[in-house]
C-alpha cells in the first residue's frame, strides 16, 4: 500500500464548477498535511496546509482533513484554466519525519 | 524576502559522465536544504537533507551523493551517471522543521541521461 495515494486523473472540470481533489494516507500517526500546485516543467508551490479535522479555506481553495478516515481533500471553486496544473499530496507526521508525497493529480479545466 | 535558485534548468549529459547541480538560497540563514527527484509518473522522492554545513543524511542508497559547502549552498553530484538517474531535480528550503514545515522549491533542473 503507497503511503500517500492519489488518483493521477485527468480530473476534468468546466470553467466556473468545483474541483474536488482527493488524497488518503497510510501513517495514522500523521498529523501535517499538505497541497502543492505543479504546473506542468515548474516546481511545485505550495497553496494550503493543514492541521486539524474540519475545513480550512483561502480564497478559491478548501482543505478538508479528516483523520478518522485518514483522508485530505482539495476543494477549488469557480475553477479557472489558470488552475489547470498536477496537485500534490503531502503528509507529515508518524513515522515518517520528512514530507511524503502522493504522485498528484492532474487537473484540467475546460472552457 | 527569500529566493532559491537553481542551475542549470536542463542537462543532457551521457552515461557514465560526472554529474554537479547547484543551489543556493538568499534572504534566510541557516535553512533546512533537501534534493528531490521526479521521475515521470513517480511523486517527489526525498534524496537529501541538510540541517546545516556538512550535515547531509541520505534518503536513498545511489550513486548520488550531496554536500553543503556553505550555509545556504548546496550541491548534488555523481561520478558516473546511470540511465535511471533521468528525471527532474528539485531542491528546497524550509525553516521551522517539525510538522509544520513548509518546503519551497527552486526552478528545477531537467536531467536527462543518454
Amino acid at each position: 500500500q503507497k503511503e500517500v495515494e492519489q488518483n493521477s486523473g485527468p480530473l476534468s472540470v468546466p470553467e466556473g464548477a468545483i474541483a474536488s481533489l482527493n488524497c488518503t494516507y497510510s501513517d495514522r500517526g500523521s498529523q501535517s498535511f499538505f497541497w502543492y500546485r505543479q504546473y506542468s516543467g515548474k516546481s511545485p508551490e505550495l497553496i494550503m496546509f493543514i492541521y486539524s479535522n474540519g475545513d480550512k479555506e483561502d480564497g478559491r481553495f478548501t482543505a478538508q482533513l479528516n483523520k478518522a478516515s485518514q483522508y485530505v481533500s482539495l476543494l477549488i471553486r469557480d475553477s479557472q484554466p489558470s488552475d489547470s496544473a498536477t496537485y500534490l499530496c503531502a503528509v507529515l507526521g508518524g513515522t515518517a519525519s520528512k514530507l511524503t508525497f502522493g504522485t498528484g493529480t492532474r487537473l484540467q479545466v475546460t472552457l | 524576502s527569500q529566493t532559491i535558485h537553481q542551475w542549470p534548468a536542463t542537462l543532457v549529459q551521457p552515461v557514465g559522465s560526472p554529474l554537479s547541480l547547484e543551489c543556493t538560497v538568499e534572504g534566510t540563514s541557516n535553512p533546512n536544504l533537501y534534493w528531490y527527484r521526479q521521475a515521470a509518473g513517480r511523486g517527489l522522492q526525498l534524496l537529501f537533507y541538510s540541517v546545516g554545513i556538512g550535515q547531509i543524511s541520505s534518503e536513498v542508497p545511489q550513486n548520488l551523493s550531496a554536500s553543503r559547502p556553505q550555509d545556504r549552498q548546496f550541491i548534488l553530484s555523481s561520478k558516473k551517471l546511470l540511465l535511471s538517474d533521468s528525471g527532474f531535480y528539485l531542491c528546497a528550503w524550509s525553516l521551522y522543521p517539525g510538522l509544520g514545515e513548509k518546503l519551497f522549491f527552486g526552478s528545477g533542473t531537467q536531467l536527462s541521461v543518454l
